[in-house]
């Protein structure tokens, strides 16, 4: 079955660096997303992507963060200057074109912002 | 957006059948029902859709009355694996548009 990748599982950083999260979607998939869960806290939404571009984003989602598509298979998500409150699971998902299509979430993320 | 109230939390044990019901009262017409799992430390997992009657699949049922301002996802004959966080989400499904969670309920499932 396919499924969303996403690498590195843990990634540990200093306060103020950059960081790029990265996840390989489902490969016929047109729409991508990443959220995020801080611990203990509900699933929240960032931003989706289509056509290269965003589609919708959350107010979480500002000028600290961007997201790419470098090529035809990753999908990237970088944080510029890390905050402690950016700790927290995030998790990329992907999904197809139909309408009520799901969403396949991958394995997350766990950053730690020291 | 339809807001969503499901019970923070319920208990069982292995070989019963769970049901979570969820409210949604002021749900569109053009919304569906969708419930998703997420077990610790890993990504939330569709596990069931609908728009109104009953949709049965291998992992779960899904019960929406006429008026569509509730569901009950039914989980049969549950064992230890299905202690997890249970969410309902409404929405009109649109590819590309945000899934909304809230708290979810917390499934546990005791021997």
């Amino acid at each position: 079955e396919p499924e969303v990748t996403q690498t590195p599982s843990h990634q540990v950083t200093q306060m103020g660096q950059e960081v790029i999260l990265r996840c390989v979607p489902i490969s016929n998939h047109l729409y991508f997303y990443w959220y995020r869960q801080i611990l203990g806290q509900k699933v929240e939404f960032l931003v989706s992507f289509y056509n290269n571009e965003i589609s919708e984003k959350s107010e979480i989602f500002d000028d600290q963060f961007s997201v790419e598509r470098p090529d035809g298979s990753n999908f990237t998500l970088k944080i510029r200057s890390t905050k402690l409150e950016d700790s927290a699971m995030y998790f990329c998902a992907s999904s197809g074109a139909r309408l009520a299509d799901e969403q396949f979430f991958g394995p997350g993320t766990r950053l730690t912002v020291l | 957006l339809a807001k969503t109230t499901q019970p923070i939390s319920m208990d069982s044990y292995e070989g019963q059948e769970v049901n979570i019901t969820c409210s949604h009262n002021n749900i569109a017409t053009n919304d569906y029902i969708t419930w998703y799992q997420q077990f610790p430390s890993q990504g939330p997992r569709f596990i069931i859709q609908g728009y109104k009657t009953k949709v049965t699949n291998e992992v779960a049922s899904l019960f929406i009355p006429a008026d569509r301002k509730s569901s009950t996802l039914s989980l049969p004959r549950v064992s230890l694996s299905d202690t997890a966080v249970y969410y309902c989400l409404v929405g009109d499904g649109k590819a590309g548009t945000a899934l909304i969670f809230g708290k979810g309920t917390t499934l546990s499932v005791s021997s």
